[in-house]
């Protein structure tokens, strides 16, 4: 089973809103990764988790806040989002250095977020 | 320059045809290569790993390139459900953890 899954689908906010995304995968891995993707673009890396701590930030501003609350949950948090927050948010999972002797990354199916 | 850099297309090609992408990387410290293919509004899902000796899986065939820094995929028969983009992804180790590092991807539109 290579399921990440993610919820909620699709989410409207307004600036004032606090919103959480959330993530789950049960692989067994302990790298979990968040990412933001705006249209024709690539996948951009925000945090990286590793054994539950918080290991990568790309510079991402504090109105997200990510959350490892166990090996198989990811949050993420959000506060007084941008229009130009507007985004697919997604999840992704794979195995953490130490854990074996490949790191194929799963993502899930995304949250799409619409900031008004 | 760009860590990793990909063609972005679009490649129009007709089914049944055979069509490559290349990919570059700057980082010679990269350890770990990938292939996903996105659908319009979905995720990326992981094609297939790309190992120094090649690899094959039906019709797709992965190559790496570690002297000049390229990974490539080719598609064999194509078709039209192979229409998608193509992104490749590079990992290097940093602050204990594996960073994937993604090209912007390659569009392929193949036609009847």
């Amino acid at each position: 089973d290579t399921e990440v899954t993610q919820t909620p689908k699709h989410l409207v906010m307004g600036m004032t809103n606090k919103k959480s995304l959330k993530c789950e995968q049960h692989m067994g891995h302990r790298a979990m990764y968040w990412y933001k993707q705006k249209a024709k673009k690539p996948p951009e890396l925000m945090f990286v988790y590793s054994y539950e701590k918080l290991s990568i930030n790309e510079s991402v501003p504090s109105r997200f806040s990510p959350e490892c609350p166990n090996s198989s949950l990811l949050n993420l948090h959000l506060h007084a989002l941008q229009p130009e927050d507007s985004a697919l948010y997604l999840c992704a999972s794979s195995r953490a250095p130490g854990q074996g002797d490949s790191y194929e990354q799963y993502f899930g199916p995304g949250t799409r977020l619409t900031v008004t | 320059r760009k860590e990793v850099e990909q063609d972005p297309g679009p490649f129009n090609v007709p089914e049944g045809a055979t069509v490559a992408f290349n990919c570059t990387y700057s980082n010679s410290a990269s350890q770990s290569f990938f292939w996903y293919r996105q659908d319009c509004r979905k995720e990326p899902k992981l094609l297939m790993s790309v190992y120094s000796s090649g690899n094959e899986d039906g019709r797709f065939t992965a190559q790496l390139n570690r002297a000049s820094q390229y990974i490539s995929l080719l598609i064999r028969d194509s078709k039209l459900s192979d229409s998608a983009t193509y992104l490749c992804a590079v990992t290097f180790l940093t602050s204990g953890t594996y960073k994937y590092i993604f090209g912007t991807g390659t569009r392929l539109k193949v036609l009847a």
